[in-house]
Protein backbone atom coordinates (compact mmCIF):
# COMPACT_ATOMS: atom_id res chain seq x y z
CA UNK A 1 0.00 0.00 0.00
CA UNK A 2 0.87 3.05 -0.51
CA UNK A 3 1.97 5.89 2.26
CA UNK A 4 2.33 9.81 2.55
CA UNK A 5 4.91 11.20 5.10
CA UNK A 6 5.38 14.67 5.89
CA UNK A 7 8.19 15.35 8.12
CA UNK A 8 7.52 18.49 9.52
CA UNK A 9 4.62 18.83 11.94
CA UNK A 10 4.86 22.72 12.07
CA UNK A 11 6.57 24.91 10.23
CA UNK A 12 7.05 29.18 10.41
CA UNK A 13 7.54 31.97 8.14
CA UNK A 14 7.74 35.37 8.03
CA UNK A 15 5.65 37.67 5.72
CA UNK A 16 6.92 37.94 2.48
CA UNK A 17 9.51 35.08 2.52
CA UNK A 18 9.51 31.52 0.97
CA UNK A 19 9.14 28.88 2.79
CA UNK A 20 9.20 24.91 1.87
CA UNK A 21 7.13 21.96 3.18
CA UNK A 22 8.43 18.01 2.75
CA UNK A 23 6.18 15.30 1.38
CA UNK A 24 7.82 12.17 0.46
CA UNK A 25 5.80 8.90 -0.45
CA UNK A 26 6.21 5.25 -1.09
CA UNK A 27 4.83 3.39 -3.73
CA UNK A 28 5.76 0.76 -6.90
CA UNK A 29 3.66 2.16 -9.51
CA UNK A 30 5.32 4.59 -12.20
CA UNK A 31 1.67 6.41 -13.13
CA UNK A 32 -0.18 8.34 -10.36
CA UNK A 33 -0.84 11.99 -9.15
CA UNK A 34 0.21 14.08 -6.04
CA UNK A 35 -1.02 16.89 -4.57
CA UNK A 36 -1.01 19.62 -2.16
CA UNK A 37 -4.37 20.76 -0.32
CA UNK A 38 -4.72 23.59 2.82
CA UNK A 39 -6.95 23.25 4.99
CA UNK A 40 -7.62 26.87 6.89
CA UNK A 41 -9.92 26.40 10.22
CA UNK A 42 -12.73 26.60 8.56
CA UNK A 43 -11.92 22.74 8.07
CA UNK A 44 -12.65 22.50 4.25
CA UNK A 45 -10.07 20.98 1.66
CA UNK A 46 -8.59 23.27 -0.72
CA UNK A 47 -6.54 22.09 -4.08
CA UNK A 48 -3.71 23.82 -3.90
CA UNK A 49 -1.36 22.22 -6.96
CA UNK A 50 -1.24 19.04 -8.10
CA UNK A 51 1.69 16.77 -9.99
CA UNK A 52 0.95 14.08 -12.93
CA UNK A 53 3.54 11.61 -12.08
CA UNK A 54 4.54 11.09 -16.39
CA UNK A 55 5.43 14.62 -16.12
CA UNK A 56 8.92 15.80 -15.53
CA UNK A 57 8.38 19.50 -15.55
CA UNK A 58 7.54 20.94 -11.80
CA UNK A 59 3.88 22.70 -11.43
CA UNK A 60 3.30 25.69 -10.92
CA UNK A 61 0.52 27.74 -9.49
CA UNK A 62 1.05 31.63 -9.39
CA UNK A 63 2.93 31.66 -5.66
CA UNK A 64 3.22 28.17 -5.35
CA UNK A 65 5.59 25.58 -6.95
CA UNK A 66 6.31 22.11 -6.65
CA UNK A 67 9.94 20.18 -6.69
CA UNK A 68 8.85 17.01 -7.89
CA UNK A 69 11.56 14.59 -7.61
CA UNK A 70 10.25 10.98 -8.88
CA UNK A 71 13.16 8.68 -8.28
CA UNK A 72 13.73 9.83 -4.75
CA UNK A 73 9.37 9.70 -4.42
CA UNK A 74 10.03 13.36 -2.99
CA UNK A 75 7.22 16.66 -3.73
CA UNK A 76 8.25 19.63 -1.85
CA UNK A 77 5.79 22.55 -1.69
CA UNK A 78 7.24 25.94 -2.00
CA UNK A 79 5.40 28.66 -1.09
CA UNK A 80 6.76 32.30 -2.57
CA UNK A 81 5.70 35.56 -1.03
CA UNK A 82 4.15 34.31 1.95
CA UNK A 83 0.76 35.92 3.17
CA UNK A 84 -0.65 35.72 6.30
CA UNK A 85 -3.95 34.06 4.38
CA UNK A 86 -1.47 31.22 3.50
CA UNK A 87 -1.39 29.95 7.50
CA UNK A 88 -3.27 27.02 7.43
CA UNK A 89 -2.42 22.68 7.52
CA UNK A 90 -1.17 21.73 4.31
CA UNK A 91 -1.35 17.99 3.47
CA UNK A 92 -0.24 15.86 0.38
CA UNK A 93 -1.84 13.50 -0.82
CA UNK A 94 -0.93 10.47 -3.82
CA UNK A 95 -3.43 9.00 -5.98
CA UNK A 96 -2.73 5.76 -8.05
CA UNK A 97 -3.78 6.02 -11.67
CA UNK A 98 -7.16 4.53 -11.75
CA UNK A 99 -8.03 4.24 -8.37
CA UNK A 100 -10.54 6.65 -6.58
CA UNK A 101 -9.45 7.65 -3.07
CA UNK A 102 -6.97 9.98 -1.91
CA UNK A 103 -3.61 8.50 0.97
CA UNK A 104 -2.65 12.05 2.74
CA UNK A 105 -0.01 12.58 4.83
CA UNK A 106 -0.31 13.91 8.75
CA UNK A 107 0.03 17.28 7.04
CA UNK A 108 2.14 20.23 8.24
CA UNK A 109 1.37 23.27 10.24
CA UNK A 110 2.18 26.47 8.79
CA UNK A 111 2.19 29.55 10.63
CA UNK A 112 2.78 33.03 8.99
CA UNK A 113 4.47 36.16 11.38
CA UNK A 114 3.53 39.08 10.20
CA UNK B 1 -23.73 27.94 -6.75
CA UNK B 2 -23.90 25.99 -3.34
CA UNK B 3 -20.41 24.18 -2.40
CA UNK B 4 -20.74 20.64 -0.57
CA UNK B 5 -22.76 20.39 2.23
CA UNK B 6 -22.63 18.53 5.77
CA UNK B 7 -24.87 18.32 8.44
CA UNK B 8 -24.70 18.75 11.68
CA UNK B 9 -21.31 20.92 11.86
CA UNK B 10 -21.00 19.55 15.19
CA UNK B 11 -22.36 16.35 17.08
CA UNK B 12 -21.69 15.18 20.72
CA UNK B 13 -23.07 11.91 21.52
CA UNK B 14 -22.71 9.46 24.10
CA UNK B 15 -20.74 6.32 23.76
CA UNK B 16 -23.10 3.68 22.18
CA UNK B 17 -25.32 5.69 20.55
CA UNK B 18 -26.03 5.64 17.08
CA UNK B 19 -25.07 8.78 14.79
CA UNK B 20 -26.36 9.75 11.05
CA UNK B 21 -24.24 12.30 9.49
CA UNK B 22 -24.94 13.65 6.15
CA UNK B 23 -23.60 15.01 3.12
CA UNK B 24 -25.06 16.95 0.15
CA UNK B 25 -22.75 17.14 -2.52
CA UNK B 26 -22.93 20.05 -5.45
CA UNK B 27 -25.77 18.85 -7.54
CA UNK B 28 -24.70 17.00 -10.54
CA UNK B 29 -21.46 15.53 -9.05
CA UNK B 30 -21.51 11.92 -9.75
CA UNK B 31 -18.69 10.94 -7.78
CA UNK B 32 -18.98 11.42 -3.81
CA UNK B 33 -15.88 10.17 -1.05
CA UNK B 34 -16.20 10.25 2.60
CA UNK B 35 -12.98 11.05 4.99
CA UNK B 36 -12.12 10.63 8.55
CA UNK B 37 -9.24 13.15 10.11
CA UNK B 38 -8.58 12.00 13.69
CA UNK B 39 -7.20 14.61 15.60
CA UNK B 40 -3.96 15.82 14.50
CA UNK B 41 -3.94 13.16 11.75
CA UNK B 42 -3.87 12.88 7.58
CA UNK B 43 -7.50 12.46 5.91
CA UNK B 44 -8.29 8.46 5.72
CA UNK B 45 -10.24 7.76 2.91
CA UNK B 46 -13.65 5.15 3.87
CA UNK B 47 -15.72 4.71 1.09
CA UNK B 48 -16.27 6.20 -2.09
CA UNK B 49 -19.64 6.20 -4.22
CA UNK B 50 -20.06 6.90 -7.91
CA UNK B 51 -24.14 7.63 -8.18
CA UNK B 52 -25.51 5.35 -6.03
CA UNK B 53 -23.21 2.71 -6.07
CA UNK B 54 -20.49 1.89 -3.66
CA UNK B 55 -17.38 0.51 -5.91
CA UNK B 56 -14.89 1.36 -2.96
CA UNK B 57 -15.97 0.65 0.37
CA UNK B 58 -12.33 -0.51 1.63
CA UNK B 59 -11.67 1.93 4.34
CA UNK B 60 -15.03 1.60 6.72
CA UNK B 61 -12.89 0.91 9.74
CA UNK B 62 -15.63 -1.63 11.00
CA UNK B 63 -19.30 -3.30 10.59
CA UNK B 64 -20.30 -0.08 13.05
CA UNK B 65 -20.21 1.93 10.25
CA UNK B 66 -22.18 1.99 7.25
CA UNK B 67 -23.12 4.39 4.20
CA UNK B 68 -25.55 4.92 1.35
CA UNK B 69 -26.32 7.13 -1.54
CA UNK B 70 -29.65 8.00 -2.59
CA UNK B 71 -31.54 9.48 -5.71
CA UNK B 72 -27.43 9.90 -6.82
CA UNK B 73 -27.46 12.84 -4.52
CA UNK B 74 -27.21 13.11 -0.46
CA UNK B 75 -25.28 10.69 1.63
CA UNK B 76 -25.93 9.20 4.87
CA UNK B 77 -22.74 7.87 6.68
CA UNK B 78 -24.23 5.91 10.14
CA UNK B 79 -21.96 4.51 12.72
CA UNK B 80 -23.68 2.67 15.79
CA UNK B 81 -22.56 1.69 18.72
CA UNK B 82 -20.25 4.23 18.71
CA UNK B 83 -16.90 4.12 20.85
CA UNK B 84 -14.72 7.05 21.83
CA UNK B 85 -12.18 6.18 19.19
CA UNK B 86 -14.91 7.30 16.57
CA UNK B 87 -14.09 10.82 17.83
CA UNK B 88 -13.21 12.90 14.60
CA UNK B 89 -13.83 15.07 11.84
CA UNK B 90 -15.43 13.67 9.25
CA UNK B 91 -15.38 15.16 5.76
CA UNK B 92 -17.74 14.71 2.76
CA UNK B 93 -16.05 15.80 -0.94
CA UNK B 94 -18.14 15.47 -4.18
CA UNK B 95 -16.69 15.82 -7.68
CA UNK B 96 -18.51 15.74 -11.20
CA UNK B 97 -16.55 12.67 -12.45
CA UNK B 98 -14.85 10.05 -11.47
CA UNK B 99 -11.05 10.41 -11.15
CA UNK B 100 -11.67 14.09 -10.92
CA UNK B 101 -9.42 14.75 -8.01
CA UNK B 102 -6.52 15.04 -10.90
CA UNK B 103 -8.12 17.62 -12.69
CA UNK B 104 -8.19 21.67 -11.97
CA UNK B 105 -10.95 21.16 -14.51
CA UNK B 106 -13.14 19.29 -11.96
CA UNK B 107 -11.50 19.51 -8.92
CA UNK B 108 -12.47 17.62 -5.18
CA UNK B 109 -14.77 19.39 -3.47
CA UNK B 110 -14.87 19.46 -0.11
CA UNK B 111 -17.45 20.09 2.63
CA UNK B 112 -16.82 21.81 6.16
CA UNK B 113 -16.90 18.61 7.73
CA UNK B 114 -19.07 17.00 11.12
CA UNK B 115 -17.23 17.24 14.04
CA UNK B 116 -17.97 14.24 15.93
CA UNK B 117 -17.23 13.55 19.70
CA UNK B 118 -18.01 10.61 21.53
CA UNK B 119 -18.11 10.95 25.47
Amino acid sequence: AQTVTQSQPEMSVQEAETVTLSCTYDTSESDYYLFWYKQPPSRQMILVIRQEAYKQQNATENRFSVNFQKAAKSFSLKISDSQLGDAAMYFCAYRSEGAQKLVFGQGTRLTINP
Amino acid sequence: GAGVSQSPSNKVTEKGKDVELRCDPISGHTALYWYRQSLGQGLEFLIYFQGNSAPDKSGLPSDRFSAERTGGSVSTLTIQRTQQEDSAVYLCASSFRPGAASSYNSPLHFGNGTRLTVT
